[in-house]
């Protein structure tokens, strides 16, 4: 059974740091390429940044370059995003999801974590 | 920026058809914006329905199809049942980058 269970998230206040982790199970990780999508409360989805299967390729919305950063470690079965100078804005849940194994699929998601900038 | 553009709203009776649809900001969607499809219900993490324009997971109930309509995607949602009141989100790849659709909440009326 594939799962994706992120963590990490919790209150923090702006202009502050924190680390999400998804840790994976139930594949072969190493193979599949993952994304970060974020959900503010009561908006839509909105893609965050993704990572090949071998971190040779790295995307991140224009948006958020320069302070999120993503990376991955095979040997743990884990994706990570850094988030730093983190704003109001920023507040939402945060959800891993699988991409594609050499395809454009995305097909399995975790629960989310939810992270808050607030003072 | 690209923006991608669904309807924000639809409703549809219980065994009735619905199509949703996908636009995108830069011109028309192809198969090359490898469109994908999600469901969310209130509360729950986002599911996907459809990769690659039609193509269905092994979960995707046989009722709900993916295609191109019109220089947009499209997901038509036939015999539609009570559980599909949710909200759906297309999601469309740029050269490095990929952008989701506002999101179309579908009511079952």
């Amino acid at each position: 059974e594939v799962l994706l269970v992120e963590s990490g998230g919790g209150l923090v206040r702006p202009g502050g740091s924190l680390r999400l982790s998804c840790a994976a199970s139930g594949f072969t990780f190493s193979t599949y390429s993952m994304n970060w999508v974020r959900q503010a409360p009561g908006k839509g989805l909105e893609w965050v940044s993704s990572i090949s299967s071998g971190s040779d390729y790295i995307y991140y919305a224009d948006s958020l370059k320069g302070r999120f950063t993503i990376s991955r470690d095979n040997t743990k079965n884990s994706l990570y995003l850094q988030m730093n100078s983190l704003r109001a804005e920023d507040t939402a849940v945060y959800y891993c999801a699988r991409g594609g194994s050499g395809t454009y699929i995305w097909d399995y998601w975790g629960q989310g974590t939810l992270v808050t900038v607030s003072s | 920026q690209t923006v991608v553009t669904q309807e924000p709203s639809l409703t549809v009776s219980p065994g009735g058809t619905v199509t949703l649809t996908c636009t995108s900001s830069t011109g028309a969607v192809t198969s090359g914006h490898y469109p994908n499809w999600f469901q969310q219900k209130p509360g729950q993490a986002p599911r996907s329905l459809i990769y690659s324009t039609s193509n269905k997971h092994s979960w995707t109930p046989a009722r709900i199809s993916g295609s191109l309509l019109g220089g947009k995607a499209a997901l038509t949602l036939s015999g539609v049942q009570p559980e599909d009141e949710a909200e759906y989100y297309c999601l469309l790849y740029y050269p490095g980058a990929r952008v989701f659709g506002g999101g179309t909440k579908l009511t079952v009326l």
